[in-house]
């Protein structure tokens, strides 16, 4: 497995709390991005980075914001915490743009 | 935009069956596929990929794809399943002029004893 670690694995937090997930990875890999995974919708990017500070949005970026100050960490940020956030995210990373992609373990967040 | 369809979102299937998973995708330009799967309660780790070259791409544990480039198509394939298959598969498409991987929505496999 790649070197990929998110933390916290579980979290439950309150609505409107801020709230930070952690990727870290171990690969020196250019790209890394935030999905997150719900019923019947499969995946869907939140956010992705090609390269420290340099980062874009995906196709359901509202409400997130990211950071990457070093290459091998990419904080994903909800700044004040939806039940419509309530999913399971994972990070994951790739060499290239075009090449395939390795995920973390997951985070499962749940805002109450 | 691009679009990934997996046709069957739900599949049972007795062991030692044969299974086929469709995919399909709209961009008629170069792309590169996948196939990922997801045990439950996992991450999702890759089954294969397609480039370019032959089209029968095999992948690990048996599984293996076909690219069919008439058809938009990137089926996958494995002759007979086992119990420990039961997982979600996913398809996902990168195509050249896009900035990160399309996922289908997931097929969600049983494989019964």
């Amino acid at each position: 497995d790649a070197g990929i670690t998110q933390s916290p694995r579980h979290k439950v937090t309150e609505t409107g709390t801020p709230v930070t997930l952690r990727c870290h990875q171990t690969e020196n890999h250019r790209y890394m991005y935030w999905y997150r995974q719900d019923p019947g919708h499969g995946l869907r990017l939140i956010h992705y980075s090609y390269g420290v500070k340099d980062t874009d949005k995906g196709e359901v970026s509202d409400g997130y914001s990211v950071s990457r100050s070093k290459t091998e960490d990419f904080l994903l940020t909800l700044e004040s915490a939806t039940s419509s956030q309530t999913s399971v995210y994972f990070c994951a990373i790739s060499e290239r743009e075009t090449y395939e992609q390795y995920f973390g373990p997951g985070t499962r967040l749940t805002v109450t | 935009a691009q679009s990934v369809s997996q046709h069957n979102h739900h599949v049972i299937l007795s062991e030692a069956a044969s299974l086929e998973l469709g995919c399909n995708y709209s961009y008629g330009g170069t792309v590169n596929l996948f196939w990922y799967v997801q045990y439950p309660g996992q991450h999702l780790q890759l089954l294969l990929k397609y480039f370019s070259g032959d089209p029968l791409v095999k992948g690990i544990k048996g599984f293996e794809a076909e690219f069919i480039k008439s058809k938009f198509s990137f089926n996958l394939r494995k002759p007979s399943v086992q119990w420990s298959d039961t997982a979600e598969y996913f398809c996902a498409v990168y195509e050249n002029s896009g900035y990160a991987l399309n996922f289908g929505k997931g097929t969600s496999l049983l494989v019964t004893p």
